[in-house]
């Protein structure tokens, strides 16, 4: 299973364009790199999911570089709501997924 | 749109009960997952179903058992429960493409204390 690595914590404040890396060097060649949003209490929640170069959604965009060992989950303009963890995970394909160590953001007014 | 379903979402047992926590995936997912979030911690998996059967297990504790029913709905089963099985249980279902891009939906979650 791919090993992702992502900052512990961020602070932005509101309306700032936050991006969060997650590095996943050995990622397999099949395995695509998803994004969860975790609120506390709540059951994490599906962003966004790629394999390679940009994708972009109405919450999020995921970049991609082409050797696929790391990935940029941007968020574009955040408000206090989207202060939560989020999760880079590698190879959910599997029946088997691995949270690593999430990134909590915390967003400032 | 329907969600995952859990129940129930509170539960307080004295050490050495059982517990029994339900799911209800989406209607026509096929594989169901568990998992368990301490206070403070990431979401560790226990174990996974797949139309039915066993298809994963993960950090699942010995005295813990699940299975998965005809209806797709699956129970967690804990026994002789422990101060430190007090967490967060999530149930998450997906339907499954046998490629990998399959997105869980996770429920609320059963908060289980454990005292």
């Amino acid at each position: 299973l791919a090993k992702t690595t992502q900052p512990i914590s961020m602070d932005s404040y509101e309306g700032q364009e936050v991006n969060i890396t997650c590095s996943h060097n050995n990622i397999a060649t099949n395995d695509y790199i998803t994004w969860y949003q975790q609120f506390p209490s709540q059951g994490p929640r599906f962003i966004i999911q790629g394999y390679k170069t940009k994708v972009t959604n109405e919450v999020a965009s995921l970049f991609i570089p082409a050797d696929r060992k790391s990935s940029t989950l941007s968020l574009p303009r955040v408000s206090l709501s989207d202060t939560a963890v989020y999760y880079c995970l590698g190879d959910t394909g599997g029946f088997k997924t691995i949270f690593g160590a999430g990134t909590r953001l915390f967003v400032k007014a | 749109a329907a969600g995952v379903i859990q129940s129930p979402r509170h539960l307080i047992k004295e050490k050495r009960e059982t517990a029994t926590l339900k799911c209800y995936p989406i209607p026509r997912h096929d594989t169901v997952y568990w998992y368990q979030q301490g206070p403070g911690q990431d979401p560790q998996f226990l174990i996974s179903f797949y139309e039915k059967m066993q298809s994963d297990k993960g950090s699942i504790p010995d005295r813990f058992s699940a299975q998965q029913f005809s209806d797709y709905h699956s129970e967690l089963n804990m026994s002789s429960l422990e101060l430190g099985d007090s967490a967060l249980y999530f149930c998450a279902s997906s339907l499954t493409s046998g490629g990998s891009t399959d997105t869980q939906y996770f429920g609320p979650g059963t908060r289980l204390t454990v005292l």
